[in-house]
């Protein structure tokens, strides 16, 4: 099964300023099909998860351009570039590359 | 607009049963694949299972093989989670998921609580 492993837990940041975040797998995320399945997921307070980033970097629909997402095979990253008030929340990363999909612990972020 | 909503959840006591479902709408529900995807209380988010177009394929997370089986109904435009034999490490709350490029939509969640 792979492993996915996010940092930091949490991530205090000035209202403006960016944040980053990362997640490792525990085997490269590259399908056979070519393609690697990671996600990055919102889950603001009280709310259910919402879809940010899909394929390592493709933001979904409706997202700000203020998030972006990088990486290949092991190692990716979670990028928002000036934090604002609504981006309070708990981030996840999610790889569905292979059976059984796995989360990351989650990384929560919050306002200095 | 896509929707989900869970419906099924509630109180149920150890080794018991309980069927969840997931009612489907603003899409050709038919063309997706599915997940259950739950949350424990103040944890993480934890996937349980997946059924594909045509029911096929169907995985589970270790923890729940043999116990809980994913189904769909495309006609009904419906997605359920029958669960038995319910431990205490069940408890949580249950969200459905369309998979497409990802897992793009979420339902609000149904909490399942087990105790006695």
């Amino acid at each position: 099964d792979i492993v996915m492993t996010q940092t930091p837990l949490s991530s205090p940041v000035t209202l403006g300023q960016p944040a980053s975040i990362s997640c490792r797998s525990s085997q490269s995320l590259v399908h056979t099909d070519g393609n690697t399945y990671l996600s990055w997921l919102q889950q603001r307070p009280g709310q259910p998860p919402r879809l940010l980033i899909y394929q390592i970097s493709n933001r979904f629909s409706g997202v700000p351009d203020r998030f972006s997402g990088t990486g290949a095979g092991t190692d990716f990253t979670l990028k928002i570039s000036r934090v604002e008030a609504e981006d309070v929340g708990v981030y996840y990363c999610l790889q569905a590359t292979q059976f059984p999909l796995s989360f990351g612990g989650g990384t929560k972020v919050e306002i200095k | 607009e896509v929707q989900l909503v869970e419906s099924g959840g509630g109180l149920v006591q150890p080794g018991g049963s309980l069927r969840l479902s997931c009612a489907a709408s603003g899409f050709t529900f038919s063309d997706y694949g599915m997940n259950w995807v739950r949350q424990a209380p103040g944890k993480g988010l934890e996937w349980v299972s997946f059924i594909g177009i045509s029911s096929s394929p169907i995985s589970y997370v270790d923890s729940v093989k043999g116990r809980f089986t994913i189904s769909r109904d495309d006609a009904n435009n419906s997605l359920y989670l029958q669960m038995n034999s319910v431990r205490a490490e069940d408890t949580a709350v249950y969200y459905c998921a369309r998979e497409s490029v990802a897992s793009d939509f979420w339902g609000p969640g149904t909490l399942v609580t087990v105790s006695s």
